[in-house]
């Protein structure tokens, strides 16, 4: 299957810090790239939708000033944790689809932001 | 009502042992049903998916949709210590991003 590679895997930060986690599609090009966020002991929750070259796609209940979206490229995408606290922390997933691929969602290993 | 409803678990199955797990979804448009297997700190891989109401099987595993009665169901033929984990059902795909059910924790004892 496809590859989809994030990071860090991990970041610890002070509070009111940003925080930029990047997924990268590492051998198809992804067209839409998706990014969910998981508490402990729950479920995947998905945060927003970013096709390439366009605004991110957010869910209702999620702050897009506080979470910025970044889809600049075919593969590449950035999630940026701005002014986090540390109601923040939390493991954040991205996931990609992409030409061939319709409605599977490859995901990426997550990473795990802890902030102070 | 959440979309897709999924009992947490743990649930816990001697090794070789068939084990069934499930999930019940409130929206009747949904398509595509999907199957997941997460392991603690790592991002979900996709066991299986199906979009017709049956029975799919894959190995040791058989994916089955009943549409009239909004339940989809995995099942784990000769279970093995390496299948434990936490195992997701969602729904939706292509342009849309997934809706997934609060997983299930699965327990295979040696």
């Amino acid at each position: 299957g496809a590859v989809v590679s994030q990071h860090p895997s991990w970041v610890i930060c002070k509070s009111g810090t940003s925080v930029k986690i990047e997924c990268r599609s590492l051998d198809f090009q992804a067209t839409t790239m998706f990014w969910y966020r998981q508490f402990p002991k729950q479920s995947l929750m998905l945060m927003a939708t970013s096709n390439e070259g366009s605004k991110a796609t957010y869910e209702q209940g999620v702050e897009k000033d506080k979470f910025l979206i970044n889809h600049a490229s075919l593969t590449l995408s950035t999630l940026t944790v701005t002014s986090a606290h540390p109601e923040d922390s939390s493991f954040y997933i991205c996931s990609a689809t992409g030409t061939g691929t319709f409605f599977e969602q490859f995901f990426g290993p997550g990473t795990r932001l802890t902030v102070l | 009502q959440k979309e897709v409803e999924q009992d947490p678990g743990p649930l816990s199955v001697p090794e070789g042992a068939i084990v069934s797990l499930n999930c019940t979804y409130s929206n009747s448009a949904f398509q595509y049903f999907m199957w997941y297997r997460q392991y603690s700190r790592k991002g979900p891989e996709l066991l299986m998916y199906t979009y017709s109401s049956g029975n799919k099987e894959d190995g040791r595993f058989t994916a089955q949709v009943d549409k009239s009665s909004k339940y989809i169901s995995l099942f784990i033929r000769d279970s093995q210590p390496s299948d434990s984990a936490t195992y997701l059902c969602a729904r939706g795909g292509g342009a849309d991003g997934l809706t997934f059910g609060k997983g299930t924790h699965l327990i295979i004892q040696p």
